[in-house]
């Protein structure tokens, strides 16, 4: 089965520019996270969404960061406008919420970004 | 709030041998999993084992096993036979059991692994 498609694979932006990722989660997954990890750091969870629904998004920086899942499959993560402490790599997931899976996460290879 | 701690930041290891990466943990929860993920440069994260918190038996995945003590709260990964393609980053990662919904992982900061050969 296809995997989780993330786009782009790098962004270089300069501070207070806006910058857009796109994820595609496995087909049938009705739940999808946006992970920012910084360099040195484990992963951080900054929304997660089931269907087109926010679940969980407490830990989003609202005031530059928007996320949307508009039909409940692909997603995007906005910034605007972006700070040099937002440099990292973004990380999408995927799953399928049924008993038997729920807890494995499929991840993408991630949109590394760097702000000068 | 559910907390994972790594305290080895960087660890080495002879080709072929063994090595033991640290993980402790801090939840009021019962039901729980518990995960060791492998990031290699590509970034994408990687399952390599997972444990349920009720099971008492230690997950065992060909040449990785787990060593898991509820009670203190320890998931150490135990790679045998170490190969050049195990170098990479490693994360802990804890995710609470619900079996309505996807559930969110925490990760610990990792430990970056260098196989030597």
């Amino acid at each position: 089965e296809a995997g989780v498609a993330q786009s782009p694979r790098y962004k270089i932006i300069e501070k207070r520019q806006s910058v857009a990722f796109w994820c595609n989660p496995i087909s049938g997954h009705a739940t999808l996270y946006w992970y920012q990890q910084i360099l040195g750091q484990g992963p951080k969870l900054l929304i997660q969404f089931q269907n087109n629904g926010v679940v969980d998004d407490s830990q989003l920086p609202k005031d530059r960061f928007s996320a949307e899942r508009l039909k409940g499959v692909d997603s995007t993560l906005k910034i605007q406008p972006a700070k040099l402490e937002d440099s990292a790599v973004y990380l999408c997931a995927s799953t399928s919420p049924t008993v038997a899976t729920n807890e494995k996460l499929f991840f993408g290879s991630g949109t590394q970004l760097s702000v000068l | 709030a559910q907390t994972v701690t790594q305290s080895q930041p960087e660890m080495s290891v002879q080709e072929a041998e063994t090595v033991t990466l640290s993980c402790t943990y801090d939840t009021s929860e019962s039901n729980y999993y518990l995960f060791w993920y492998k990031q290699p440069p590509s970034r994408q994260m990687i399952l390599v084992i997972r444990q349920e918190a009720y099971k008492q038996q230690n997950a065992t995945e060909n040449r990785f096993s787990v060593n898991f003590q509820k009670a203190a709260k320890s998931f150490s990964l135990k790679i045998s036979d170490s190969q050049l393609g195990d170098t990479a980053m490693y994360f802990c990662a804890f995710m609470k059991h619900n079996v309505n919904a996807g559930n969110m992982l925490t990760f610990g900061g990792g430990t970056r692994l260098m196989v030597k050969p």
